[in-house]
């Protein structure tokens, strides 16, 4: 079967310093990989998602950016945060065709202060 | 363009009372439809999906939904909640083509008093 980790689960940071969030999956070969953000009593936004290693497709203009190293090796990253950049950050993968569906992994939350 | 709208922000109900959370779609093409669950400080947990066949579609939990094209909407049902069902629930609707990009509605949360 199919795993999703994050990490880590909690974070916090000043307003400036660099950031590094990491998603795996385990049990499956060449997936779709998605961030989201999820900010406080809101709902999601995808940010960036990813049909193969290196290449990575941005949904919004942010102070964010997003790399694939390995096939199931999903890293948001950020040089300097941001205050708005606080939220929590979810990570999912879908199969490459057919089934839409997309599977969540626990999240990671971010407070930048 | 496409959109998913949850009317409804918050709903509370009573333990062992019924349940139905609304979802209301925009979409030119045959929607592939999903509710997703979320506790608080969770990832989001799968509930149902609708693809094609049977407009009732039944899920983990003891949840169900009905896909009525006609109304563009997709229901989520439970016909007796539990203390446990208190959470966040997101609609979703998956677009035809490219990379399986999912559009969420902005969720309902449910509280559920004892």
């Amino acid at each position: 079967s199919q795993t999703i980790h994050q990490w880590p689960a909690t974070l916090v940071q000043p307003v400036g310093s660099p950031l590094s969030l990491e998603c795996t999956v385990e049990g499956t070969s060449n997936p779709n990989l998605y961030w989201y953000r999820q900010a406080a009593g809101r709902g999601l936004q995808l940010l960036f998602y990813s049909v193969g290693i290196g290449q990575i497709s941005s949904e919004v203009p942010q102070n964010l950016s997003a790399s694939r190293p390995q096939d199931r090796q999903f890293i948001l990253s950020s040089k300097k945060l941001l205050l708005s950049d606080s939220g929590f950050y979810l990570c999912a993968w879908s199969w490459a065709s057919g089934s839409k569906t997309q599977y969540f992994g626990p999240g990671t939350r971010l407070l930048v202060l | 363009a496409q959109s998913v709208t949850q009317p409804d922000i918050h709903i509370t109900v009573s333990e062992g009372a019924s349940l139905e959370l609304r979802c209301n779609y925009s979409y030119g093409a045959t929607p592939y439809l999903f509710w997703y669950v979320q506790s608080p400080g969770q990832g989001l947990q799968l509930l149902l999906k609708y693809f094609s066949g049977d407009t009732l579609v039944q899920g983990i939990k003891g949840f169900e939904a009905e896909f009525k094209r006609s109304q563009s909407s997709f229901n989520l049902r439970k016909p007796s909640v539990h203390w446990s069902d208190a959470a966040e629930y997101f609609c979703a609707v998956g677009l035809s083509g490219g990379y399986n990009k999912l559009i969420f509605g902005a969720g309902t949360r449910l509280a559920v008093h004892p």
